[in-house]
């Protein structure tokens, strides 16, 4: 199963499902969006990023969607495991303004097998 | 590529007491530091920007002076936790962007949890 449309907190789902999350942003102006994976206890981790001049990137087994009108984000990940398991955050910038990333709020990703 | 070390990776402490924590850029020189702490469950709030050889700059609401940085070096900026009490624990997780590979891509520490009792 996957789930689309608002954010939600957590997402479960079976192994070998695809997974979708969801995340809003906020400022406008952002043009960099980068989505992590943070498992417990741990830092996050990089996944996957896209630049505003963009509507879709693919990585390994990852993809990522943006609709600037709606400032909408969405991540999608294929044959979801175990393994990816963790607490996924949209992150937004502003590529030039040598500023932080804003984090959004995370969903918790459970797969079960 | 790209390595961002923090310690200690944990820390207990009495009240009143002072912590500090150390973040490295270990394989690249990193001008821009970022401060970040984290409550269970809850997203990532930037504390400060550390910017090397001069002063941090400060989310609103951070005290500056419960809270100082030092970013001495390209690799090492460190967060004090000064008079630490209960509320300060949580969990503090440094980032730096490496200027050789753009402005863009943060990479992040392991994170260092407090434990302030």
């Amino acid at each position: 199963g996957e789930s689309v449309g608002l954010h939600l907190p957590t997402l479960s789902v079976q192994e070998g499902d695809n997974s979708i999350i969801n995340c809003a942003y906020s400022n406008s102006a952002s043009d960099y969006f980068i989505w992590y994976k943070q498992e417990s206890g741990k830092g996050p981790q990089f996944i996957i990023d896209i630049r505003s001049n963009m509507d879709k990137r693919q990585g390994q087994r990852v993809t990522v969607l943006l609709n600037k009108t709606v400032k909408h984000l969405s991540l999608q990940i294929a044959a979801t495991q175990p393994g990816d398991s963790a607490v996924y955050f949209c992150a937004e910038n502003i590529r030039q303004a040598g500023t932080a990333l804003i984090f959004g709020k995370g969903t918790t990703l459970s797969v079960s097998s | 590529g790209a390595v961002v070390s923090q310690h200690p990776s944990r820390v207990i402490c009495k009240s009143g007491t002072s912590v500090k924590i150390e973040c490295r850029s270990l394989d690249f020189q990193a001008t821009t530091m970022f401060w970040y702490r984290q409550f269970p469950k809850k997203s990532l709030m930037l504390m400060a920007t550390s910017n090397e050889g001069s002063k941090a700059t400060y989310e609103q609401g951070v005290e500056k002076d419960k809270f100082l940085i030092n970013h001495a070096s390209l690799t090492l900026s460190t967060l004090t936790v000064t008079s630490a009490h209960p509320e300060d624990s949580s969990f503090y997780i440094c980032s730096a962007k490496d200027p050789q590979r753009g402005q863009e891509t943060q990479y992040f520490g392991p994170g260092t949890r407090l434990l302030v009792l």
